[in-house]
């Protein structure tokens, strides 16, 4: 199975700075790689994802990530925080095995960002 | 197309009772999910549907866990004899094919006193 590490569970940044959340997936085979985010008591809604095209993948609202193969990573980042991303972020990956299982989605524990003004 | 609906939002049971929820996916999407958050977790992964085809289910989902999706469109969880460890948001997600994202509904969130 999947596992995908996000290194720390809590960032606080102050408004304007840079966003850093960091996910790490095991897996020899690239699988296809998502960032979702959270707000309370919210469902999740997909900031981006990669599928084996371009290794830099643009999201919405500023967010982006790039995919390193050698490094088995997908960090999220943001130039320019704003007070509107506190929320909770999290890594998911789909199955190495791309048949049936494909779709299933691992995530990891979750990232939660504060914005301080 | 209104997104991904589950019902109820909230439900709060007594141990050993059943409870059943609801999600509706997005229309023409043929794959449907479920997964289980508890507090300061992600999501886990409980099964999913092709159509009406249940075609996995996770060790997590005990034989006190069913899940339908008679006609390919909403679907059905329901718990049997509740445990205070069942205490969880259960998100349902849909999908138009394996490959493709998976929208997420607003979740609903059990408590089991």
């Amino acid at each position: 199975a999947q596992s995908v590490t996000q290194l720390g569970s809590h960032v606080s940044v102050s408004e304007g700075a840079l966003v850093l959340l960091r996910c790490n997936y095991s897996s020899s085979v690239p699988p296809y790689l998502f960032w979702y985010v959270q707000y309370p008591n919210q469902g999740l809604q997909l900031l981006l994802k990669y599928t084996s095209a371009a290794t830099l993948v643009k999201g919405i609202n500023g967010f982006e990530a790039e995919f390193k193969k050698s490094e088995t990573s997908f960090h999220l980042t943001k130039p320019s925080a704003h007070m509107s991303d506190a929320a909770e972020y999290f890594c998911a990956v789909t199955s190495p095995d791309r048949g049936s299982t494909l779709g299933r989605l691992y995530f990891g524990r979750g990232t939660q960002l504060t914005v301080w003004p | 197309d209104t997104g991904v609906s589950q019902d109820p939002r909230h439900k709060i049971t007594k141990r050993g009772q059943n409870v059943t929820f609801r999600c509706d996916p997005i229309s023409e999407h043929n794959r449907l999910y479920w997964y289980r958050q508890t507090l300061g977790q992600g999501p886990e992964f409980l099964t999913y549907f092709q159509n009406e085809a249940q075609l996995e289910k996770s060790r997590l989902l005990s034989d006190r866990f069913s899940a339908e999706r008679p006609k390919g469109s909403f679907s059905t969880l329901e718990i049997q004899r509740t445990e205070q460890g069942d205490s969880a948001m259960y998100l349902c997600a849909s999908s138009l094919g394996g490959e493709d994202t998976q929208y997420f509904g607003p979740g609903t969130r059990l408590t089991v006193l």
